[in-house]
């Protein structure tokens, strides 16, 4: 069983849709995160959590938002999709640590906005 | 501001051919290293790491030395098979402040061919 879960891993909707997609984790770490990956672009930071209770913009929040349910789980919205939000997003777990304490990745939601 | 640049892509490889794969970084204080690599339809895995200067990162048969003087991380294999064909991203993280992000350089798409 995969350690950090992403729903669904594939998702095609319209402009204009809200969309919600889904990360949990049985890793038992306090630390999530959320990516987006683009072509030529690497992984860019959405948002991050270090607690239920802790909730942090990256550097694109525009246009998302997030919500810490449990320790276990860390979901992202897209309010009103947009074209230019289609990409594949990333889950990603940590210890809190030291900076050598690296993320653990789920497998992705490919999400593509027509 | 903390910053990856990794070689651009993609590097085609016959098997069995020696794979370095260039990795500089800018960053304050003295940032912890990593390599991750992504197989396709799959997310991001830790391939190996380093936490302080000339530590040596190793898995695989995969190898990095942390330079602190040439400001560089690069990857190594001597003799690469079909099956590391993926996209490898070098990434840091800093120690000290409030947000311990990975910053991600942009990935290099490796192929391998039998």
């Amino acid at each position: 069983d995969a350690d950090v879960t992403q729903t669904p891993r594939n998702r095609i909707t319209k402009t204009g849709k809200r969309i919600m997609l889904e990360c949990s984790q049985t890793k038992g770490h306090d630390r999530m995160y959320w990516y987006r990956q683009d072509p030529g672009l690497g992984l860019r930071l959405i948002y991050y959590s270090f607690d239920v209770k802790d909730i942090n913009k990256g550097e694109i929040s525009d246009g998302y938002s997030v919500s810490r349910q449990a320790q276990a789980k860390f979901s992202l919205s897209l309010e009103s999709a947009i074209p230019n939000q289609t990409a594949l997003y990333f889950c990603a777990t940590s210890e809190t640590g030291t900076a050598g304490q690296p993320q653990h990745f789920g497998d992705g939601t490919r999400l593509s906005i027509l | 501001g903390n910053s990856v640049t990794q070689m651009e892509g993609p590097v085609t490889l016959s098997e069995e051919a020696f794979l370095t794969i260039n990795c500089t970084y800018t960053a304050t204080g003295y940032p912890s290293l990593f390599w991750y690599v992504q197989y396709p339809g799959e997310g991001l895995q830790l391939l190996l790491k380093a936490t302080k200067a000339d530590d040596k990162g190793s898995n695989k048969g995969f190898e990095a030395t942390y330079r602190k003087e040439t400001t560089s991380f690069h990857l190594e294999k001597g003799s690469v098979q079909v099956s590391d064909s993926a996209v490898y991203f070098c990434a840091l993280r800093s120690y000290g402040g409030a947000t311990n992000k990975l910053i991600f350089g942009t990935g290099t798409l490796l192929a391998v061919q039998p």
